[in-house]
């Protein structure tokens, strides 16, 4: 059954860092998302992407967030500035279609110390 | 202020019994998604339902958009089908709103 791969499964980071979380979607899928779940919390939605641009993004998705399609089968969220409170779990996912479930990969958890 | 709840936020059950998690929510969606979180933390998408009920298994998810409410049951439980159920919508302007979670254990 085709997945959602995502790396790291964990990474480390200092304060001030930045970092890239890498996701490779569905192969014939268009639609991209990215989630976070810090711990202990409830999943917040971070962006959507589609046709290689935003399409939609939470108030959590500020200015040192972005996220790029680089080469056609990855999807990346960067971070430009790492603090300690983007310490949490990011799921990327994918769907075919808006109107169609979605298939989540097994998450990045990112540790700001 | 919270645009999905769930309840129970917590069950208990013993293996073989009939589950159902409950789900309100209170946005126009698109759609709303069943989703099952394992202790390790990994995702997985059970249902997307706009309308009626969807049968996987020994799962089942109904929706009824007027009263803007879901359920999902699960038939003949078993200790496997400990985890975290979370209750998700697709907004009419494609954000997605969580529920906070029902914790899952069933005892053999």
């Amino acid at each position: 059954e085709p997945e959602v791969t995502q790396t790291p499964s964990h990474q480390v980071t200092q304060m001030g860092q930045e970092v890239i979380l890498r996701c490779v979607p569905i192969s014939n899928h268009l639609y991209f998302y990215w989630y976070r779940q810090i711990l202990g919390q409830k999943v917040e939605f971070l962006v959507s992407f589609y046709n290689n641009e935003i399409s939609e993004k939470s108030e959590i998705f500020d200015d040192q967030f972005s996220v790029e399609r680089p080469d056609g089968s990855n999807f990346t969220l960067k971070i430009r500035s790492t603090k300690l409170e983007d310490s949490a779990m990011y799921f990327c996912a994918s769907s075919e279609d808006i109107n169609y479930g979605y298939t989540f990969g097994s998450g990045t958890r990112l540790t700001v110390v | 202020k919270n645009e999905v709840e769930q309840s129970p936020q917590n069950l208990t059950a013993q293996e073989g019994e009939f589950i159902t998690i409950n789900c309100s929510y209170s946005v126009g969606i698109s759609a709303l998604h069943w989703l099952q979180q394992h202790p390790g933390g990994g995702i997985v998408s059970l249902f997307m339902l706009s309308s009626g009920k969807k049968k996987h298994g020994r799962l089942i998810a109904t929706i009824n958009i007027q009263e803007k409410h879901s359920s999902l049951h699960i038939t003949a439980s078993h200790p496997r089908d400990s985890a975290v159920y979370i209750c998700a919508v697709g907004g009419l302007s494609n954000q997605f709103y969580f529920g906070t979670g029902t914790s899952l254990t069933v005892i053999p």
